[in-house]
């Protein structure tokens, strides 16, 4: 099997820079896909390609890599980006696929 | 615009089986892989099982392996899960999804319980 790991909360006030890692033996073989999921609400894409926003995503979101680390930053946090935060991935042969457990992110 | 739509879902005994399916529209079905995410109440989303574009290829979390089948049906734009010998610990909300271009369904919400 593999596993992502995450950590289960990171909590900012409003304005500031909040950091959530992901960590991965394959990561620097495979980028990361970066998920946010409000409450009762179906995940939406919000990093892609390591560092790609979709359509409709703010500026304030962005990613990194370093090694077997990955990093989502929302720079500038909003009150609106309370959230839970999954990154996902793949094994290093692509069969295996999984999300990390995800974070809560808290601004207030 | 992309539609992903869950139906299937419901109450089942333990032991007992459930066939989810899902209809795609607004992309190009047979050019993608596809596949089933689930997420237990108030837990994380976890992926199930992925299919190829051929339907030649197919992968499950190590949980469900022998009990779950994923399929595809390219001329109807549908992709499947049969789910056999159902266990609590299966219930969850399952979506189907084309998990790297962020297209999702609404979810379809299995319930294990006798």
């Amino acid at each position: 099997s593999y596993e992502l790991t995450q950590p289960p909360s990171v909590s900012v006030s409003p304005g500031q820079t909040a950091r959530i890692t992901c960590s991965g033996d394959a990561l620097p073989k495979k980028y990361p896909y970066w998920y946010q999921q409000k409450s009762g609400q179906a995940p939406v894409l919000v990093i892609y390609d390591d560092n790609k926003r979709p359509s409709g995503i703010p500026e304030r979101f962005s990613a990194s890599s370093s090694g077997t680390m990955a990093t989502l930053t929302v720079s500038g946090a909003q009150v609106e980006d309370e959230a839970d935060y999954y990154c996902f991935s793949t094994d290093y042969s692509g069969t295996l696929w999984v999300f990390g457990g995800g974070t809560k992110l808290t601004v207030l | 615009e992309v539609h992903l739509v869950e139906s299937g879902g419901g109450l089942v005994l333990p032991g007992g089986s459930l066939r989810l399916s899902c209809a795609a529209s607004g992309f190009t079905f047979s050019s993608h892989w596809m596949s089933w995410v689930r997420q237990a109440p108030g837990r994380g989303l976890e992926w199930v099982a992925n299919i190829k574009q051929d339907g030649s290829e197919k992968n499950y979390v190590d949980s469900v392996k022998g009990r779950f089948t994923i399929s595809r049906d390219n001329t109807k734009n549908s992709l499947y899960l049969q789910m056999n010998n159902l266990r609590a610990e299966d219930t969850a909300v399952y979506y189907c999804a084309k998990v790297i271009a962020g297209y999702w369904g609404q979810g379809t919400l299995v319930t294990v319980s006798s």
